[in-house]
């Protein structure tokens, strides 16, 4: 199994500032992804992001607005960019377990845009 | 429609009670996934199948590919399983890495 750890794990932030938001793992792996759960909603996939390659962004998501980083195969980077109130989610990364289908989730950041 | 469809929405229980949540699919899957989440928001995988039944201790999980439903039960309940527990197919879609989820059931276990 894999260890997933996410920085921040909350924050409250200003509208049309950004926010990084750092995942770590503790093994290596190929593949990681993020996720947006909006309040109430199921998680959405924003993208794949593969080490030494653009990250994936699935329909609706866009690079401009959310920027991942993965500069090696146990660490990637979320930035949400010019943040609304409409931004307010948690967010959430994941990896691949090795080639076995399953997925290590970390433990989310909360994020709260004003 | 959605492609995963989570029953029921809300379900209370009390200490002790046999508890079954539902899911159906409606596309092809290489897999299925129950996850569960808890308020802080952190999400751990309780279970993957791709057929028959996987238990681990209290917890049972049971997939019918044909009719494309799956079943995750808890035996003799307690206020900890009190969470969010969501159903999670991958492999629509051609990828088997991509998961779709549920809108996720909401258990509260009263002591």
């Amino acid at each position: 199994s894999a260890v997933i750890s996410q920085k921040p794990s909350r924050d409250i932030c200003q509208r049309g500032t950004s926010l990084t938001i750092q995942c770590q793992v503790d093994s290596q792996v190929t593949m990681m992804f993020w996720y947006r759960q909006q309040p109430g909603q199921s998680l959405t996939l924003i993208a794949t992001a593969n080490q030494g390659s653009e990250a994936t962004y699935e329909s609706g998501f866009v690079i401009d607005k959310f920027p991942i980083s993965r500069p090696n195969l146990t660490f990637s980077t979320l930035t949400v960019s010019n943040m609304s109130p409409e931004d307010s989610s948690i967010y959430l990364c994941s990896a691949e377990g090795g080639g076995t289908d399953t997925q290590y989730f970390g433990p989310g950041t909360r994020l709260t845009v004003l | 429609k959605n492609e995963v469809e989570q029953s029921p929405q809300n379900l209370t229980a009390q200490e002790g009670e046999f508890i079954t949540i539902n899911c159906s699919y409606s596309v092809g899957i290489s897999a299925l996934h129950w996850l569960q989440q808890h308020p802080g928001g952190g999400i751990v995988s309780l279970f993957m199948l791709s057929s028959g039944k996987k238990k681990h201790g209290r917890l049972i999980a049971t997939i019918n590919i044909q009719e494309k439903h799956s079943s995750l039960h808890i035996t003799a309940s307690h206020p900890r399983d009190s969470a969010v527990y969501i159903c999670a197919v991958s492999g629509s879609g051609g990828s088997n890495y991509k998961l779709t989820f549920g809108k996720g059931t909401l258990l509260t276990v009263n002591p």
